[in-house]
């Protein structure tokens, strides 16, 4: 089983910065086949980025992801108000499929 | 617009079922893959089960393997987990979700969530 260690548990900026937010895998991930979610409280989790860069439909260019292998991130530049959640990453390369325990993006 | 609706959540006591479902609408429901997750504080997000468009292949996490049922009803565009021997390990939130497509085992669009409250 491939376990995905985020980092930060918690992250806390202010509107208008940049974060990265970072997603390591105990082995390499299968042809990139990671993907970010969002979260807000009381909500489903929202597709975000998958296969580690592609931006899902109507997610703004703000949001950029990267990486290969082991190591994987989500940059937000600029953050706006509605982007402060839990940011979750998934990969589905490798049988049974696992999530990352999540970074908490808080407004500073 | 893709949507999912879940329903069948609740308390339940040790030892008991449950039946959760999901209905789904704006998209060729039997074309894609369906898939349950679920959620708890503690252990976070975890893939339970996942099925086929056909319904045809049927996959379970090892720690459901021989409770849980997978089923779908391609005529109704409803997916089904039917969950047996409920242990409190098994409350959560619980989360159908539409696959991206047959092969990719990512998850574009999800329901609301369906709480699980394994308790007596």
């Amino acid at each position: 089983e491939i376990v995905l260690t985020q980092s930060p548990g918690t992250l806390s900026l202010s509107p208008g910065e940049r974060a990265t937010l970072s997603c390591r895998a105990s082995q390499s991930v299968s042809n990139s086949q990671l993907t970010w979610y969002q979260q807000k409280p009381g909500q489903a989790p929202r597709f975000f980025i998958y296969g580690a860069s592609t931006r899902a439909t109507g997610i703004p260019d703000r949001f950029s992801g990267s990486g290969s292998g082991t190591d994987f991130t989500l940059t937000i530049t600029r953050l706006e108000p509605e982007d402060f959640a839990v940011y979750y990453c998934q990969q589905y390369g490798s049988s049974p499929i696992t999530f990352g325990q999540g970074t908490r993006l808080d407004i500073k | 617009e893709v949507q999912l609706l879940q329903s069948g959540g609740g308390l339940v006591q040790p030892g008991g079922s449950l039946r959760l479902s999901c209905a789904a609408s704006g998209f060729t429901f039997s074309s894609y893959a369906m898939t349950w997750v679920r959620q708890t504080p503690g252990k976070g997000l975890e893939w339970v089960s996942a099925i086929s468009g056909s319904g045809g292949n049927i996959y379970y996490a090892d720690s459901v393997k021989g409770r849980f049922t997978t089923s779908r009803d391609n005529s109704k565009n409803m997916v089904y987990l039917q969950m047996y021997s409920l242990t409190a390990e098994d409350s959560a939130v619980y989360y159908c979700a539409k696959n991206r497509h047959e092969g990719a085992a990512t998850y574009d669009s999800w329901g609301q969530g369906a709480l699980v409250t394994v308790s007596s």
